[in-house]
């Protein structure tokens, strides 16, 4: 039972913006959005969180929909490292489940 | 620089062998979680501790798999005996309260376990 949905795969330009999308059109109201990325045979590591509004901090921007049913996390300038699987979640409390991710590839 | 550690990295073992992975997390987080990846499965949360009592294990197959916390520096995550398919990647995390929504985790780097 999947809460969130994100595409597979995108690629980006480096120095460009980077737009990752994920659809959770069934969040409920304590529900925050989360974003982790997995660098390849790392561990996962922590990006951002939200509830209602955008969120800035050094690494990203999160984006939330007035409705809560879809964000994007905004890399604004992205780099060959950020070349990772990005992994949205929802969550209200510890049991954080992880989807599938969008892979990430940024190009020369 | 404070980092979650786990040990061994990697693991080369026969089935029906006894595994122990260990996982060490930063001091003074309450919280501990051990996750497995696969190709197949991606990351499941196997179990998860706070204040070194389980909360929740129901991600993990109870007749072969025990979670514990000896201490609060010390998390272990035990296999006995060992099959082909628990091979995976095992990652702990912990974090810095248990009851807080807002709370990141932070991962270890992982233990690598292939089970011939």
């Amino acid at each position: 039972d999947a809460k969130t949905t994100q595409p597979p795969s995108m690629d980006c330009a480096e120095g460009r913006a980077a737009n990752l999308p994920c659809n959770h059109s069934t969040i409920s109201g304590n529900e925050y959005v989360y974003w982790y990325r997995q660098i390849h045979s790392q561990g996962p590591q922590y990006i951002i969180h939200g509830l209602k509004n955008n969120e800035t901090n050094e690494m990203a921007s999160l984006i939330i929909t007035e409705d809560r049913k879809s964000s994007t996390l905004i890399l604004p300038h992205a780099t060959l490292r950020d070349t990772a699987v990005y992994y949205c979640i929802v969550r209200v409390n510890n049991d954080m489940r992880f989807g599938a991710g969008t892979r990430l590839t940024v190009k020369p | 620089d404070a980092r979650v550690t786990q040990t061994p990295r990697h693991k080369v073992t026969e089935m029906g062998q006894e595994v122990t992975m260990r996982c060490q997390p930063i001091l003074g987080h309450n919280t501990v979680f051990w996750y497995r990846q696969t190709m197949m499965q991606g990351l499941e949360l196997l179990a998860y501790f706070r204040n070194r009592a389980p909360l929740d294990d129901s991600g993990m197959p109870k007749d072969r798999f025990s979670a514990e916390m000896p201490d609060a520096t010390l998390a272990t995550l035990k296999i006995q005996p060992s099959e082909p398919r628990d091979s995976a990647v095992y990652f702990c995390a912990s974090g810095p309260e248990g009851l807080a929504t807002y709370n990141e985790q932070f991962f270890g780097p992982g233990t690598r376990l292939t089970v011939l």
